[in-house]
């Protein structure tokens, strides 16, 4: 059976500074990882997604993510962070039939 | 604009009553799916329909049924509302083709009162 764990429930950042968010996965096979965002109120849009190849993927809004193997892993990045990133952030894995399990999410607040 | 579109976007039920929420999408996808989020719980599927004429149940199927009406739209019907059913329903679609991701809807806020 496939799983996420988001360590991570809530992190404060300052604006201007770095952020990751861990993510860690059990999945018996090669996974389809993704990272979704979701603002108050909304749905959730997609960051980015990994599927193969390159182990490091660009996102959408300045975000990257790093495909570990060997941890199993799948951290999401921002080098800066901006108030607007204020928000829950949910990675899944999926198996081939697209059936996604996500992480229970992390909440980011942003101080100024 | 394209999208997944979802009805209503909040409803409050009486135990025991029963509604149907609807989705609907624009983008042409063969995949559609409804998930619950709960507060500390991520989302967590329900059911999903993989083509048109299809459905299958995920994690929590319990205490919901599903119609795949056509391409477009996939609803979700509770039966008989309790309140362990409160929670934010989101559906989602997907293109199979080109390894595409899920669009996910707005949500519907539902509380069993």
């Amino acid at each position: 059976a496939q799983s996420v764990t988001q360590p991570d429930i809530h992190i404060t950042v300052s604006e201007g500074a770095s952020l990751e968010l861990r993510c860690n996965y059990s999945y018996g096979a090669t996974p389809y990882l993704f990272w979704y965002v979701q603002s108050p109120g909304q749905g959730l849009q997609l960051l980015l997604k990994y599927f193969s190849g390159d182990t490091l993927v660009q996102g959408i809004k300045g975000f990257e993510a790093e495909f570990k193997r060997s941890q199993s892993s799948f951290n999401l990045r921002k080098p800066s962070v901006h108030w607007s990133d204020a928000a829950e952030y949910f990675c899944a894995v999926g198996a081939n039939d697209y059936k996604l399990s996500f992480g229970a999410g992390t909440t980011v607040t942003v101080r100024a | 604009n394209a999208g997944v579109t979802q009805t209503p976007k909040f409803q409050v039920l009486k135990t025991g009553q029963s509604m149907t929420l609807q989705c609907a999408q624009d983008m042409n996808h063969n995949s559609m799916y409804w998930y619950r989020q709960d507060p500390g719980m991520g989302l967590r599927l329900i059911y999903y329909s993989a083509s048109e004429g299809t459905t299958d149940k995920g994690e929590v199927p319990n205490g919901y049924n599903v119609s795949r009406l056509n391409k477009r739209e996939f609803s979700l019907r509770l039966e008989s509302a309790a309140p362990s059913q409160t929670s934010v329903y989101f559906c989602a679609s997907r293109r199979v083709q080109d390894s595409q991701p899920q669009h996910f809807g707005d949500g519907t806020r539902l509380s069993i009162l």
